[in-house]
């Protein structure tokens, strides 16, 4: 059982360029997010999906563009990068039947993400 | 505004020393709890988590969580701990779905 996957794991792009963070999820959870963790920080909400189809904004959304067209897969989208986006991204589910945390979150290992 | 505090930044502990690590919340109403741990180079696994009822939380790796509500604290304990609880620990807060994590306690264990 794979869990929570995570692709790529280390990625560098150049300010202005796009990207896509994949996420997959083999545990049919509703629940999907992205998470972004800096220092000092801790992991802050970017968005989140509770279905197939459903999408909603977290705490930072700005920059970041999601989609949910299958319950496994929740991509993340930078657009045009920038410098501030340099983070780890994370990706967590839940199996959560009211479709949001209450319940345990399931994280991927991360992506490093250096945009110059 | 909500917020999830952990005022301790990085805290060091000999082997088999106690440890406590401070969570506190800012919530109207009291939300869930939950304390998570990040061993290096990994996501976040869940420690333990409290919903209502028995305030005293057991969780896994021999870690327990006290709730105080007249204190808004959601503090994390070990008896004795071991090299490999060295790791960054977060508590998190949920209310109306949305997990609110707190900066982190980075653990060092000492020899």
């Amino acid at each position: 059982n794979a869990g929570v996957t995570q692709t790529p794991k280390f990625q560098v792009l150049k300010t202005g360029q796009s990207m896509t963070l994949q996420c997959a999820q083999d545990m049919n959870h509703e629940y999907m997010s992205w998470y972004r963790q800096d220092p000092g920080m801790g992991l802050r909400l970017i968005h989140y999906s509770v279905g197939a189809g459903i999408t909603d904004q977290g705490e930072v959304p700005n920059g970041y563009n999601v989609s949910r067209s299958t319950t496994e897969d929740f991509p993340l989208r930078l657009l045009s990068a920038a410098p501030s986006q340099t983070s780890v991204y994370f990706c967590a589910s839940s199996p959560s039947d009211q479709g949001a945390p209450g319940g345990e979150l399931f994280f991927g290992e991360g992506s490093r993400l250096t945009v110059l | 505004a909500q917020s999830v505090t952990q005022p301790d930044i990085h805290i060091t502990v000999s082997e088999g020393a106690s440890l406590e690590l401070r969570c506190n919340y800012s919530y109207g109403a009291t939300p869930y709890l939950f304390w998570y741990v990040q061993s290096p180079g990994q996501g976040l696994q869940l420690l333990l988590k409290y919903f209502s009822g028995d305030t005293l939380v057991q969780g896994i790796k021999g870690f327990e969580a006290e709730f105080k509500r007249s204190q808004s604290s959601f503090n994390l304990r070990k008896p004795s701990v071991h090299w490999s609880d060295a790791a960054e620990y977060f508590c998190a807060a949920d209310s109306w779905g949305k997990l609110q994590f707190g900066a982190g306690t980075q653990v060092v264990v000492t020899p």
